[in-house]
Parts: C-alpha cells; sequence; structure tokens
C-alpha cells in the first residue's frame, strides 16, 4: 500500500499570508496527486489534480507542484474563506486510492 | 454538471448489513467516458478512506480491507449505484461518500455525504 504523508498537520496563518502544505508518498507515484479542500460538513472539493493542474474554478492562487513521492500545495495569499483542511490523495494505481491524513489551515 | 447523492439508512445495527444508493443525475451512468463510480468514507478526524469502484459494465474493485464484507452493484437504469457492506460493526461508522472517477483518477465530483452510525 502506498502510504501518503502530510505536513504540517495544523497551520495558523493569517488572511495575506503564504502558505505551504508538503505531502510525501511512500513509493513514487510518479505526477498523479491531486489536493482538495474540506469544510466541516461538506465533502472534499477538488483544487489541483496531476499534481499541478488547477481544477475549473479554482483560484490562480492556488498552485501544487511536486513529483515522484514530493508534493506542495502553496496559497499565495490566504482569502478568509481558505481556511478548511486540506488534504493530498494518490491515484498512482487503479487498485487503491489514498488520502493524507489532512492540514486544518487555521486563522491566527 | 453532473451531481451525486446518497441515500439509505443512518443508523444500522451491529452484525446487520449497511446499504446504500448514489443517484447520479446531469449524465448518464453508462455513458463510458472512462469514469469509474465510487464510494468512500470518512471517519472523524480522518482522511476520506476508499471503500470501492465499480464501472458501468460491472467491472469492481474493492478495498482489501473490506473486500469480504463488500458488493458494488450498478444500476443503469436508475442511474445509481449502490453498496452493501454486511456484518458492520462500530467501526464502519462514518460519513459514506460517493463520487465520480475521472479517467486520470482524481475525483471532481462528489456528493454530499451522508453520516451512518452502527449501534443497537
Amino acid at each position: 500500500d502506498i502510504q501518503m504523508t502530510q505536513s504540517p498537520s495544523t497551520l495558523s496563518a493569517s488572511v495575506g499570508d503564504r502558505v505551504t502544505i508538503t505531502c510525501r508518498a511512500s513509493l513514487s507515484i510518479s505526477d498523479w496527486l491531486a489536493w482538495y479542500q474540506q469544510k466541516p460538513g461538506k465533502a472534499p472539493k477538488l483544487l489541483i489534480y496531476k499534481a499541478s493542474s488547477l481544477h475549473f474554478g479554482v483560484p490562480s492562487r492556488f498552485r501544487g507542484s511536486g513529483f515522484g513521492t514530493e508534493f506542495t500545495l502553496t496559497i499565495s495569499s490566504l482569502q478568509p474563506d481558505d481556511f478548511a483542511t486540506y488534504y493530498c490523495q494518490q491515484y498512482n494505481s487503479y487498485s487503491e486510492y489514498t488520502f493524507g491524513q489532512g492540514t486544518k489551515l487555521e486563522i491566527q | 454538471q453532473v451531481q451525486l447523492q446518497e441515500s439509505g439508512p443512518g443508523l444500522v445495527k451491529p452484525s446487520r448489513t449497511l446499504s446504500l444508493t448514489c443517484t447520479v443525475s446531469g449524465g448518464s451512468i453508462s455513458d463510458g467516458g472512462g469514469y469509474y463510480w465510487t464510494w468512500f468514507r470518512q471517519h472523524p478526524g480522518k482522511g476520506p478512506e476508499w471503500v470501492g469502484y465499480i464501472y458501468y459494465g460491472g467491472n469492481s474493485y474493492y478495498s482489501p480491507s473490506l473486500k469480504s464484507r463488500l458488493t458494488i452493484f450498478i444500476d443503469t437504469s436508475r442511474n445509481q449505484f449502490s453498496l452493501k457492506l454486511t456484518s458492520v460493526t462500530a467501526a464502519d461508522t462514518a460519513i459514506y461518500y460517493c463520487a465520480r472517477v475521472e479517467s486520470d483518477g482524481y475525483l471532481a465530483y462528489w456528493g454530499q455525504g451522508t453520516l451512518v452510525t452502527v449501534s443497537s
């Protein structure tokens, strides 16, 4: 099984800050990685797919990068609506889809 | 715009069978297009856990940890796919989501989720 590890688990920041979340895969997954945003009581919302492709309608302040085993999600200038939990997900293999444990982005 | 909606009992007794249905609207489940139809579940404070998926032609694949108790099937006439999980325990208490897997493997469309509690 491929394990996905995110860091940090919690991140405190202010509106306007630039923040970066890291996701590491236990095996190489090429660029088969997606990022999601989840708010309480809601389903995950796709932000980024194929490591760096911005999903339709997602603001350009969200940027994904990485390849192989290390990936990052950067939010360039935090907006009030961005405070949520973020998950990475690998889809390297059609036999499993694995999410990270999440990074909670809190208002400082 | 594709929309998915889960339905089913919110409370299931231990050792019984958990049954959920996902109704798809805004597109046909049998359009093909390389899409898979999938179930995830999420325990409090955890990331989503993949349960299994099915293709419109009927091919399915299940999480190894659930495989012995799980069946996912598809009803193209109703534009629905369903999950049955037998012999449930408290560990199966979670929010269950249905979603569409794009041909690349990411998940662009999700249902709103439904909480299933296993309790007597």
